[in-house]
């Protein structure tokens, strides 16, 4: 079975652009979860989506957002991107994850380079 | 609030010692702990996670951890190092509060292992 796949994996964009980036789940999985990984803050939870409806955020400003579609798959758009932007995005999945013993499986991520 | 530590942000072993990798954890309800694996340019990997049960919990490549509730910690063990374990290890919760699939991970250990 194929792993959770993000694109692209590395981005350079320059300050206030927007940019949207991709997360395919494992197949029949239906959670989807979105991380920021940078040196300074570290691992950080951006929110979740579940049938298309987000289920749970972070404390990130309104310039980040997400959706999901019918067949799972994700997106995450940031808009003015801002130079601390600059960070590894990691998307997890998992089946329905309504409880810890459903397992989160993650991406390799997208390396964003805010210019 | 939910919140994790981890002692050390470097840990250096030889190849055949004992690694240990330190975790606390702060938590007002029970706690759903775990450690994850992170390699260079890849995603995170669960190696093991404790939930409810057994205290000792064994995971993937010779890790186990114990939940010692009265001390707040879940520490990281392995035997015996292998040149194939050097990457950086994070201490993540999760529980009812936050949401199961909102975890909060700590700063992470990069573990070394010379010859």
């Amino acid at each position: 079975k194929a792993g959770v796949t993000q694109t692209p994996r590395y981005l350079i964009k320059t300050r206030g652009q927007q940019v949207t980036l991709s997360c395919s789940p494992i197949s029949g999985h239906r959670s989807v979860s979105w991380y920021q990984q940078t040196p300074g803050q570290g691992l950080q939870f951006l929110f979740e989506y579940f049938s298309e409806t987000q289920r749970n955020k972070g404390n990130f400003p309104g310039r980040f957002s997400g959706r999901q579609f019918s067949n799972s798959r994700s997106e995450m758009n940031v808009s003015t991107l801002e130079l601390g932007d600059s960070a590894l995005y990691l998307c997890a999945s998992s089946l329905e994850q309504v409880g810890p013993q459903d397992t989160q499986y993650f991406g390799p991520g997208t390396r964003l380079t805010v210019l | 609030a939910q919140s994790v530590t981890q002692l050390g942000s470097h840990v250096s072993v030889s190849e055949g010692a004992l690694v240990l990798l330190r975790c606390n954890y702060s938590s007002s309800v029970p706690p759903y702990l775990f450690w994850y694996v992170q390699y260079p340019n890849q995603g995170l990997q669960l190696l093991l996670k404790y939930t409810t049960g057994a205290t000792l919990v064994k995971g993937i490549n010779g890790f186990e951890a114990e939940f010692k509730k009265s001390e707040t910690s879940f520490h990281l063990t392995k035997p015996s190092a292998h040149m194939s374990d050097a990457a950086e290890y994070f201490c993540a919760v999760s529980g009812p509060s936050g949401g199961y699939n909102k975890l909060i991970f700590g700063a992470g250990t990069r573990l070394a292992v010379h010859p």
